[in-house]
């Protein structure tokens, strides 16, 4: 298994740009998440699925939109880029058991100028 | 969800046990008590959790005290590798998200 992925690596846009980061699992998961993290500080929570077709906001949902179409896939998408996005975005899924752990994928440095 | 307290950061020598503590007193009876790390710049990982008993993996082993208002993670041989910013996080069955806090840097020393 491949696990968590994303893509890109690595981004950078301009403010008011618009882009997706991408988020697949292998794993047949059913809740998928998306984190941010700022420098020295821990993830914060941005929105969530429970399963293909249900998605919740989290602690920081504002200026970003998910959807759910399959149970693989789990895509991000910046609506209006702003500089205050510039972060370490991640994804992570995990089974159908709440007490399971999640998996966490590599990341997606985003910078906004 | 219950917060934790965890120490910045620690020490530990190369081969030797790694003992981290947390303290986690306002757990409730349907928490259960999740370890994670972060290696710098990569995704968090997954270690271990548990609910009430001692639990162990091939990575890590994991105390909780029988009132369950703390826990010690313990990676038994740890090496420069283990080198990493180490979150302790109480979560409930039916809660969506995983409050990270500041977490402990633990360094391996040579």
């Amino acid at each position: 298994n491949a696990g968590v992925t994303q893509t890109p690596k690595f981004q950078v846009l301009k403010t008011g740009q618009s882009m997706t980061l991408q988020c697949a699992q292998d794993m047949n998961h059913e809740y998928m998440s998306w984190y941010r993290q700022d420098p020295g500080m821990g993830l914060r929570l941005i929105h969530y699925s429970v399963g293909a077709g249900i998605t919740d906001q989290g602690e920081v949902p504002n200026g970003y939109n998910v959807s759910r179409s399959t149970t693989e896939d789990f895509p991000l998408r910046l609506l209006s880029a702003a500089p205050s996005q510039t972060s370490v975005y991640f994804c992570a899924s995990r089974g159908d058991s709440s007490a399971t752990g999640q998996y966490f994928g590599p990341g997606t440095r985003l910078t906004v100028t | 969800d219950a917060k934790t307290t965890q120490p910045p950061s620690m020490d530990c020598a190369e081969g030797r046990a790694a003992n981290l503590p947390c303290n986690h007193s306002t757990i409730s009876g349907n928490e259960y008590v999740y370890w994670y790390r972060q290696i710098h710049s990569q995704g968090p990982q997954y270690i271990i959790h548990g609910l009430k008993n001692n639990e162990t993996n091939e990575m890590a082993s994991l105390i909780i005290t029988e009132d369950r208002k703390s826990s010690t993670l313990i990676l038994p041989h740890a090496t420069l590798r283990d080198t990493a910013v180490y979150y302790c996080i109480v979560r409930g069955t039916g809660a969506n998200n995983l409050f990270f806090g500041t977490g402990t840097r633990l360094t391996v020393i040579p």
